[in-house]
């Protein structure tokens, strides 16, 4: 059974600042590292993925750094506005079956003014 | 949206009675997935199917089954309802090994 390490559980950063939040996993069956955003009351949505043939994606102010020696990966939020406020989760596919996606305990940010 | 709805939105049932939520999609997804999200656990897997009448377990499936015998339904049921298995329910959809579209849930509550 995957295994994945997500911290921390809850963070609180102040307008403009630099949110981080990390994952570890066991192993994995492709390189699909994924972070998914969820707001109160809706379904998780991706936020962005690395296919680790880099090792740092940037989408606007969302980044992901992967570390594959380490098996770990991270999503740093910069610049942070209180409409980034979300629960945020990091998954990884199953060894031996690709389709199954093992998620992290979520983090919940809090972005105050 | 990616073309899933669940239903229902939300139940309130009595312990010992059968559940059925439905997911629906119109996406012609390969795969679909049953997940239930409890504070402090995250997203676990309940069950998934990777074709019609092809389904397999998650890491919570005890107390869980599931069918698929349509490409855009999976359905997930609750033989006899217990109070641990009051959560919100999701449903995703998938293609090959890329995102995970999901559902807006399903909050259930086990009286």
């Amino acid at each position: 059974q995957q295994q994945v390490k997500q911290s921390p559980q809850s963070l609180i950063v102040q307008k403009g600042g630099i949110s981080i939040i990390n994952c570890a996993y066991e192993n994995t069956a492709f390189d699909y590292f994924p972070w998914y955003q969820q707001f109160p009351g809706k379904g998780p949505a991706l936020l962005i993925a690395i296919r680790p043939d880099v090792s740092e994606k940037k989408e606007g102010r969302f980044t992901i750094s992967f570390n594959k020696s380490a098996k770990q990966f991270s999503l740093h939020i910069m610049d942070s506005q209180p409409g980034d406020s979300a629960t945020y989760f990091c998954a990884v596919p199953n060894i031996g079956t690709a389709s199954k996606l093992t998620f992290g305990t979520g983090t919940r940010l809090q972005v105050t003014l | 949206d990616a073309g899933i709805t669940q239903s229902p939105r939300h139940k309130v049932t009595e312990t010992g009675t059968p559940v059925t939520l439905r997911c629906h999609q119109t996406e012609n997804h390969r795969y679909m997935y049953w997940y239930r999200q409890d504070p402090g656990h995250g997203l676990r897997l309940i069950h998934y199917s990777y074709g019609v009448k092809d389904t397999d377990k998650g890491e919570v499936s005890d107390g869980y089954s599931v069918s698929r015998s349509k490409t855009e339904d999976f359905l997930l049921t609750l033989e006899s309802a217990t109070s641990s298995q009051t959560s919100v329910y999701f449903c995703a959809i998938r293609t090959v090994v890329t995102e995970a579209f999901f559902g807006q849930g399903t909050r259930l509550t086990v009286v």
